[in-house]
């Protein structure tokens, strides 16, 4: 069965601090993995990753992509409480675009 | 652009009415997704359209459930009857076509009672 799996469920952390969330996958016909940040409304997209190795940046934001150990982290340095959210991580299936698997998300608190 | 617009953005109902969620999608945009967002099961998706064309509905989670695309610019997502289990905030995406990201409108809250 396909799945995706992150980690923490939630962290807590201090503005200022440098956070890295997990997102394993285990996915037949792996096409890509997309970040989405969710504060108290809908999913707002972040990175969309379909190559190893190369990091994407968005300001104090980056994702990286391992292909071959089936994960991806999402970084961010000098967390704001602006920050805090859920951040969910999907994958995307060739022969099953647009349905992407989500996983459980991460719930980032920031305290000031 | 306003968005991916959905309405009503709350509703409540009791157990055996007729429920019915509505969805604007991006102008422009040729996909439209239909997901329900859980506690227990997280963000899933029911079924998304491409070009008013339902392509994949394998998350529809019963026959109680159905969903039509009349047009390019309106969806809606029904659930006849309605029951407790399906309370749940359900979200519409669109897109423009399956290699850019997905738009998500701001979501219906339902609660059965």
């Amino acid at each position: 069965e396909d799945k995706v799996v992150q980690s923490p469920l939630s962290l807590v952390v201090h503005e200022g601090d440098t956070v890295t969330l997990n997102c394993s996958y285990e996915v037949t016909n792996f096409r890509s993995l997309l970040w989405y940040k969710q504060e108290k409304k809908a999913p707002t997209f972040l990175f969309m990753l379909t190559s190893s190795g190369i990091e994407k940046k968005s300001g104090r934001l980056s994702s990286i992509l391992d292909k071959k150990e089936l994960f991806s982290i999402l970084n961010i340095t000098a967390t704001q409480t602006g920050d805090s959210a859920v951040y969910l991580c999907a994958v995307e299936r060739w022969g099953s675009q647009g349905n992407l698997i989500f996983g459980k998300g991460t719930k980032l608190s920031v305290k000031p | 652009d306003a968005g991916v617009i959905q309405s009503p953005r709350h509703e409540v109902t009791e157990m055996g009415q007729e429920v019915t969620l509505r969805c604007k999608p991006i102008s422009g945009h040729d996909y439209l997704f239909w997901y329900r967002q859980t506690m227990m099961r997280g963000l899933e998706l029911l079924i998304y359209f491409n070009n008013n064309v339902p392509i994949d509905d394998s998350g529809m989670p019963e026959d109680r459930f159905s969903a039509k695309m009349p047009n390019a610019s309106f969806s809606t997502l029904k659930i006849q009857p309605s029951e407790p289990r399906d309370s749940a905030v359900y979200f519409c995406a669109s897109s423009f076509n399956l290699y850019y990201e997905q738009y998500f409108g701001p979501g219906t809250r339902l609660t059965v009672t």
